[in-house]
């Protein structure tokens, strides 16, 4: 079965200070990636998504992704975060055809801490 | 406003009690999926519907049911609920089409079996 790993259940972070958190996910033919955060008591939004192209994605809020076909890897990136920030953010995976086509497989989510 | 709409917000229920979450969209897109999400687990996939008719099973579909009668509605039914099935819901719906696009998440839905 697919799987999509989040190695970091929860980063604390100072503002100003540089945020990688780490996806990886099990599948071998084509996939779409995305990154959703969650702030608190809200539904999830999107910040960035790769479906085909240049590898490096820059989405909402100064994030960016890097997906790396041969390490099965996305991880998000953030020069410096913001307290505002604090979220939680999940890393999902969506087979783009075949028998699981519709399936879509998320990470189990990091939690971010900013202190201000 | 482009949006995914869920009833109830929350809902306190007992176990054995049928009750049906609502889910609606207005950006016509044919995709709609049901979600819960459980501390330490993340979103795990229920159903979903690629469109009008069309249902697939998802990670968790046990204890669950969900019809596509209309492009815009995604009801998700529990016929008898149970305590572990306390959760929050999310609907999603995105466009189809070269394989399936962002989802737009509904606020959810906070639901607790006594």
């Amino acid at each position: 079965a697919q799987s999509v790993s989040q190695h970091n259940h929860h980063v604390i972070l100072s503002e100003a200070a540089s945020l990688e958190l780490g996806c990886n996910y099990s599948y071998g033919g084509t996939v779409n990636l995305f990154w959703y955060v969650q702030y608190p008591g809200q539904h999830l939004q999107l910040l960035l998504k790769y479906f085909s192209g240049d590898p490096l994605v820059k989405g909402i809020k100064g994030f960016e992704a890097e997906f790396i076909k041969s390490k099965f890897s996305f991880n998000l990136r953030k020069p410096s975060v913001q307290w505002s920030d604090t979220a939680e953010y999940f890393c999902a995976v969506i087979v783009d055809r075949g028998s699981t086509l519709g399936r879509l497989y998320f990470g189990r989510g990091t939690q971010l801490t900013v202190w201000p | 406003e482009a949006q995914v709409t869920q009833n109830p917000r929350y809902l306190i229920t007992v176990t054995g009690k049928k009750l049906t979450v609502t889910c609606s969209q207005n950006m016509n897109h044919e995709y709609m999926s049901w979600y819960r999400q459980d501390p330490g687990l993340g979103l795990r996939q229920i159903y979903y519907s690629m469109n009008v008719e069309v249902t697939d099973k998802g990670d968790v579909p046990e204890g669950y049911k969900v019809s596509r009668k209309e492009k815009r509605n995604f009801p998700l039914i529990l016929e008898s609920p149970s305590p572990n099935q306390t959760s929050l819901y999310f609907c999603a719906s995105s466009v189809t089409g070269t394989g399936v696009h962002e989802q737009y998440f509904g606020p959810g839905t906070r639901l607790t079996v006594t």
